[in-house]
């Protein structure tokens, strides 16, 4: 299996544009969460979704963020309009299961926003 | 959310164990114990996971204190691969993983 399918791995914009980061699961996995990572905050889980279904969305910074799964195979989070304080690196995750189960993560979108 | 107290930094000999600690003293008694570990510009990385006994797989071994108030991940032999950030996080049964800061495990050759 290629894992999870991060993409892309690098994007730059500039403020106020739309940005919109992809992820595509390891096929099976019904769980999906989306991270973002900084030097200041850490790893934060900023939503996750079981079987397509959002259920938890506490982590979304604000408005700005939105973040939906289509399908089984690919989700998006979107950022709309990008502020500098987004940058950051944002990993989506995927398990079989909702508990316990080893979450596998991406290698990661690295978001500047300039 | 549940919280975990690690060390922030720990250094260790190539070829020699390493014993990472974790607390988790506001653990209930359905949570689990996870382990994952960040190396270099790479997203988390699973390590292993366990409830009560102690678990081992070919990465580490789990050990987990008895009033599972804390436990330690043991890498049997460290490699230089092994520098990387561990973090110790315990959940209930949502799935939801919060990752603290984590330790910062140096590998000396």
């Amino acid at each position: 299996d290629a894992g999870v399918i991060q993409s892309p791995r690098h994007e730059v914009t500039e403020m106020g544009q739309e940005v919109t980061l992809r992820c595509k699961p390891i096929s099976g996995h019904n769980s999906l969460f989306w991270y973002r990572q900084t030097m200041m905050r850490g790893l934060e889980l900023l939503i996750y979704f079981n079987n397509n279904v959002p259920i938890d969305d506490s982590g979304m910074p604000e408005d700005r963020f939105s973040a939906k799964m289509p399908n089984a195979s690919f989700s998006t989070l979107k950022i709309q309009p990008s502020e500098p304080r987004d940058s950051a690196v944002y990993f989506c995750a995927s398990s079989l299961t909702q508990n316990n189960s080893p979450l596998h993560f991406g290698n990661g979108t690295r978001l500047t926003v300039t | 959310d549940a919280k975990t107290t690690q060390p922030n930094s720990m250094e260790s000999n190539e070829e020699e164990p390493v014993h990472l600690p974790c607390n988790h003293s506001t653990i209930s008694g359905t949570d689990y114990i996870h382990w994952y570990r960040q190396l270099p510009s790479q997203g988390p990385e699973y390590v292993i996971h366990g409830l009560t006994s102690n678990v081992n797989n070919r990465m580490a071994s789990l050990a987990i204190a008895e009033d599972r108030k804390s436990s330690t991940l043991i890498l049997h032999r460290a490699t230089l691969r092994d520098a990387a950030v561990y973090y110790c996080i315990h959940s209930s049964n949502t799935g939801k993983l919060i990752f603290g800061q984590g330790t910062t495990l140096q590998v000396k050759p």
